[in-house]
């Protein structure tokens, strides 16, 4: 299995411009995470999915955030305007329900730089 | 929300030597998971170990839930085992999300 799939690895962008992440979960795989790493706050999250409905977005930290699940095997999160304050790695994760393990697999990241 | 705390937030160590991570929980949990984040930031598993005793290699992990912690062994250190080892819990309601720690920053000195 190709793990956790991420695009693009590294972003860098401009103040106001619209930012799109990208991930590609592992196959079979019913649950998908983003997380936010940043030195002030840690590994944070910031919404999940089940079988591609979202379960809990109270990690997203206002309307300029978004993140959808259109099918089983992708997922964004939209930045728009993005901020300097968005800088960060944005890890994506997956995990399968019901084979008595919950383990979470991480993307290799986003790493987003905003000027 | 469940408190995560590591001990100690540094770590510096001699290349063959042993060492213990802890991480404290303030809630039940029913998933528990320790992180190797590499100097490149990639987050590698290195346990998935909501209770019990497991062992890998040199690594070794347990958690004793009925006190709500975890402590992760390494022996026989490498350099290669430097970077970020984070623990990162599931609150025992269903909710899925982790919460983590702020890890460990373990440099292994050749």
């Amino acid at each position: 299995d190709a793990g956790v799939i991420q695009s693009p690895r590294h972003e860098v962008t401009e103040m106001g411009q619209e930012v799109t992440l990208r991930c590609k979960p592992i196959s079979g795989h019913d649950y998908l995470f983003w997380y936010r790493q940043t030195m002030m706050r840690g590994l944070e999250l910031l919404i999940y999915f089940n079988n591609n409905v979202p379960i809990d977005d109270s990690g997203m930290p206002e309307d300029r955030f978004s993140a959808k699940m259109p099918n089983a095997s992708f997922s964004t999160l939209k930045i728009q305007p993005s901020e300097p304050r968005d800088s960060a790695v944005y890890f994506c994760a997956s995990t399968h329900s019901g084979r008595g393990t919950d383990t979470q697999y991480f993307g290799p990241g986003t790493r987003l730089t905003v000027l | 929300g469940i408190q995560v705390e590591q001990s100690p937030p540094d770590l510096i160590l001699q290349e063959g030597a042993n060492s213990t991570l802890r991480c404290n929980f303030s809630d039940s949990v029913n998933n528990l998971q320790w992180f190797h984040q590499n100097p490149w930031g990639q987050l590698i598993n290195l346990f998935y170990i909501p209770s019990g005793t497991k062992q890998n290699g040199r690594l070794s992990a347990t958690t004793v839930a009925t006190e709500r912690y975890s402590l992760l062994y390494i022996s026989s250190s490498q350099t290669t085992d430097s970077g970020v080892y984070f623990c990162a819990v599931a609150l025992d309601t269903g909710r899925r999300a982790l919460t983590f720690g702020s890890g460990t920053r373990l440099q292994v000195q050749p």
